[in-house]
């Protein structure tokens, strides 16, 4: 079946606009999760979603990031005012349900590069 | 808090070598342990993960990893080495108290050389 699918695969905007990176977790998935993978780190963890609802949103950078998800799918992902240090790799994974044992399943990622 | 350090950054070895990268935690609970690996130009995959039982997991491609509670270590093995295992490495923990936040190390590159 097909797997977790990301747009666009790169995106290369000038600092200060705005941009939406979409995720389309595998079908009947009900948890979705947004990673961020900057040059030489590891993951690092956005947030998570059950169903459409995200109960915790600390892990988002600055109040320039947004999330949400809608229908129980699709996800997107927000940045507004995109700065240069927002340029990175953002994953988005998905799992059968939340819970902290299951395997997430990744996305190709969306490389995006702020000018 | 959770932690997780890989502790080296790159590993370059031979083919057919055996290979171990290492990964260790920190947590104040239990945790459960995952290994992923991203080859080039792909999406992260599950190369194994440790909830229980047996301290030693095997995963796909014949790597396996050994859960070390007293040295809170979850380190990454393989006897022999191919080619195509080159690729990024992630070790990985969640909580298994019902947190779901996944923490990463800063990966482990494996480069296999001819």
């Amino acid at each position: 079946g097909a797997g977790v699918s990301q747009s666009p695969s790169n995106k290369v905007t000038e600092k200060g606009k705005d941009v939406e990176l979409r995720c389309d977790p595998i079908s009947g998935h009900t948890a979705l999760y947004w990673y961020r993978q900057s040059l030489g780190q590891g993951l690092e963890f956005l947030i998570y979603f059950q169903g459409n609802s995200a109960p915790d949103k600390s892990g988002l950078p600055s109040d320039r990031f947004s999330a949400e998800r809608t229908g129980g799918s699709v996800s997107t992902l927000t940045i507004q005012r995109t700065q240069q240090e927002d340029s990175a790799v953002y994953l988005c994974a998905s799992s059968p349900r939340l819970a902290s044992y299951n395997e997430q399943f990744f996305g190709p990622g969306t490389r995006l590069t702020v000018l | 808090a959770q932690s997780v350090t890989q502790l080296d950054s790159q590993v370059p070895v031979f083919e057919e070598a055996p290979v171990e990268l290492r990964c260790n935690y920190s947590s104040s609970v239990s945790v459960y342990l995952f290994w992923y690996v991203q080859y080039p130009n792909q999406g992260l995959q599950l190369l194994l993960k440790y909830l229980s039982g047996s301290t030693l997991v095997k995963g796909i491609n014949g790597f396996e990893a050994e859960f070390n509670k007293s040295q809170t270590s979850f380190h990454l093995r393989k006897p022999s080495v191919h080619i195509s295992d080159t690729a990024e490495y992630f070790c990985a923990v969640t909580l298994n108290t019902g947190g779901f936040k996944t923490i990463f190390g800063a990966g482990t590159r494996l480069f296999v050389k001819a």
